[in-house]
């Protein structure tokens, strides 16, 4: 199975509130974090979390951890058209002797103005 | 600016050609990487470097080679031997493989590739 998991398409009106959700496999995780990526262009880093905490709040963003489950979750309050674009939940995982970034599918964001 | 450049942004091949897609930056990252998009595939690391003239194989090598003669260039041949090169292809970059640090990674703009 994959080792990050997201859904791949979320839909929401503007104004309304965004939750994009992640599974990760790695239970020696130490950072995972959220990027953004707008149409036909690289990956810009939102935010990311520590697995020590259980919330990180940063204007708009909420970021969620459950350790136990494995489960993040970006919220975005207020979603405006500009946050129509691909959310990447990204893990990092120690490989032989370096640590790399496993990135899910990616979460298709749309807002319906 | 410090930052990661990526060039050209659109890559036209012929089939049978090799084409090379530079990498560029000037954060002083140890660690450079090389991922390939396709739609509904996320990304997928190609090939990655965490130290000069050293570079490790990721998910999916085969049909590309990389080289790191020096910190900041980290070029990515496409050969021939691939057989479905069209694609987005992302190169980032990252400080260190301390773990305490965070270590996100920074990611160009993209090139596309398409073969005609």
């Amino acid at each position: 199975g994959e080792d990050v998991e997201q859904s791949l398409f979320l839909s929401v009106r503007e104004g309304d509130s965004s939750v994009i959700n992640c599974t990760y496999t790695d239970s020696s995780s130490t950072y995972l974090y959220w990027y953004k990526q707008e149409p036909g262009a690289g990956l810009q880093l939102l935010t990311y979390i520590f697995s020590n905490m259980d919330m990180k709040q940063d204007q708009r963003l909420t970021v969620l951890l459950n350790k136990k489950d494995k489960h993040l979750s970006l919220r975005i309050a207020d979603t405006q058209t500009g946050d129509s674009a691909i959310y990447f939940c990204a893990e990092r995982t120690a490989g032989a002797g370096s640590y790399q970034l496993t990135f899910g599918k990616g979460t298709k964001l749309s807002v319906i103005p | 600016d410090g930052g990661i450049t990526q060039s050209p942004k659109y890559l036209f091949r012929k089939e049978g050609q090799n084409v090379t897609l530079s990498c560029e930056q000037n954060l002083n990252h140890d660690a450079m990487y090389w991922y390939r998009q396709d739609p509904g595939q996320g990304l997928r690391l190609i090939y990655y470097s965490q130290i000069v003239n050293d570079f490790q194989k990721g998910d999916i090598a085969e049909g590309y080679s990389v080289s790191r003669e020096k910190k900041e260039s980290f070029p990515l041949t496409v050969t021939s031997a691939q057989k479905n090169p069209t694609a987005f292809y992302l190169c980032a970059s990252s400080r260190s493989r301390d773990r305490v640090k965070r270590t996100e990674a920074f990611f160009g703009q993209g090139t596309r590739l398409t073969v005609v």
